[in-house]
């Protein structure tokens, strides 16, 4: 069974541009959540999809954003990007709401870097 | 909001010696825990869970680690290390009503031969 998946594995962009990052979750899963690992910062939580809509958001500007597609897909978009959203972004993926203890599935990882 | 501590952010141990990595959750009311592994330039792996089910949770890998509520602990142990253990360990916790994982610094492990 495939894992969680995500494009592109690197991405180079420059300030104020606009990165869109994506996620494929294992099959069946229908919740997805990005968690932006920065250097000093560590791991934090950015954003939990679940059949299509956003049920949280961790504590980051709004230029920060994302949707989850009918096929429950992911795509973070991080808008006026500044040289401090260098990072590497991760994206999991659990079973549906309701089961909290079901695990979170990571992917690889984006990393993002911001010139 | 639920928070863990990682104490210690580098940890050194010889090959074959035991691996201790310590964690410390915040509530009061047992949340659930989790293990997860980072090799470099890697996404995260789970090791372990903590569901309320047994304190004691055994892993993948030969990792296992004890949920001590009187100490709001949950250290991850290993008996014997083996050089394929060299990674960066994060301790997480979610809210028995939330969903997200709220993650630890990291602990760095690094394996003598």
């Amino acid at each position: 069974e495939a894992g969680v998946t995500q494009s592109p594995t690197h991405l180079i962009k420059t300030r104020g541009q606009q990165a869109t990052l994506r996620c494929s979750p294992i099959s069946g899963h229908t919740s997805v959540y990005w968690y932006q690992q920065a250097l000093g910062l560590g791991l934090q939580f950015l954003l939990w999809y679940d059949e299509g809509e956003e049920r949280n958001r961790g504590n980051f500007p709004p230029r920060f954003s994302g949707r989850q597609f009918p096929n429950y897909s992911s795509e973070l978009n991080v808008n006026a990007l500044e040289l401090e959203d260098s990072a590497l972004y991760l994206c999991a993926s659990s079973l549906a709401e309701g089961l909290v203890q079901e695990t979170q599935y990571f992917g690889p990882g984006t990393r993002l870097l911001v010139l | 909001a639920q928070s863990v501590t990682q104490l210690g952010s580098h940890v050194s141990v010889s090959e074959g010696a035991l691996v201790l990595l310590r964690c410390n959750y915040s509530s009061s009311v047992p949340p659930y825990l989790f293990w997860y592994v980072q090799y470099p330039n890697q996404g995260l792996q789970l090791l372990l869970k903590y569901t309320s089910a047994a304190t004691l949770v055994k892993g993948i890998n030969g990792f296992e680690a004890e949920f001590k509520k009187s100490e709001t602990s949950f250290h991850l142990t290993k008996p014997s290390a083996h050089m394929s253990d060299a990674a960066e360990y994060f301790c997480a916790v979610s809210d028995l009503d939330d969903y997200k994982l709220s993650f630890g610094a990291g602990t760095t492990v690094t394996v003598r031969a």
